[in-house]
């Protein structure tokens, strides 16, 4: 079937704005993740969904920045206030449950904050 | 906490030559391994990875990469590689395959003809 999508695909917008960037998994992934890719940062983890359990927040960089997964699927993440220092590409990937099962990447949303 | 170091920012190799890609990690045990690529305005497309047994893993596209745990190494090879391997490759790491990746800073791939 389809792969990992992303939407928008870019975003520009203001600083101080709210922003809201989606992911939809590869249908039956159970785990769901969150990358940022940045030119000062390289790629870092954001955040991680596995079924029902608590997600690992442990890679958000602030409070401005939370995210949600709804009915185990979609996922949004979401960025208050935005900052210069946000514009980046985010990246979301899914696996399925197992060990050895291993993560397929979206085409990124690129964000771009003025 | 782990960490990947990838020690080569941008390498520049003829096309027909033979390629190496270094990678480094640091981790209390042996990792699952990953080598992805990114073209340029796409994501991250998955190479090949390690989990255990045979240390010279096969991926799509004619890489592959050898593990080895006395030098904490995972490094990808082509034998031959060819105009459209330019790209920016990534190594990473995780406890598991289900788990949160480490990635290295990437290395850029640049093919001269």
């Amino acid at each position: 079937g389809a792969g990992v999508s992303q939407s928008p695909s870019n975003k520009v917008t203001e600083k101080g704005k709210d922003v809201e960037l989606r992911c939809d998994p590869i249908s039956g992934h159970t785990a769901l993740y969150w990358y940022r890719q940045s030119l000062g940062q390289g790629l870092e983890f954001l955040i991680y969904f596995q079924g029902n359990s608590a997600p690992d927040k442990s890679g958000l960089p602030s409070d401005r920045f939370s995210a949600e997964r709804t009915g185990g699927s979609v996922s949004t993440l979401t960025i208050q206030r935005t900052q210069q220092e946000d514009s980046a590409v985010y990246l979301c990937a899914s696996s399925g449950q197992g060990a050895t099962d291993t993560q397929y990447f979206g085409p990124g949303t690129r964000l771009t904050v003025l | 906490a782990q960490s990947v170091t990838q020690p080569d920012i941008h390498i520049t190799v003829s096309e027909g030559a033979s390629l190496e890609l270094r990678c480094n990690y640091s981790y209390g045990a042996t990792p699952y391994l990953f080598w992805y690529v990114q073209s340029p305005g796409q994501g991250l497309q998955l190479l090949l990875k390690y989990f255990s047994g045979d240390t010279l893993v096969q991926g799509i596209k004619g890489f592959e990469a050898e593990f080895k745990r006395s030098q904490s190494s995972f490094n990808l090879r082509k034998p031959s590689v060819h105009w459209s391997d330019a790209a920016e490759y990534f190594c990473a790491v995780a406890p598991f395959g289900n788990e949160k990746l480490t990635f290295g800073t990437g290395t850029r791939l640049t093919i001269i003809p």
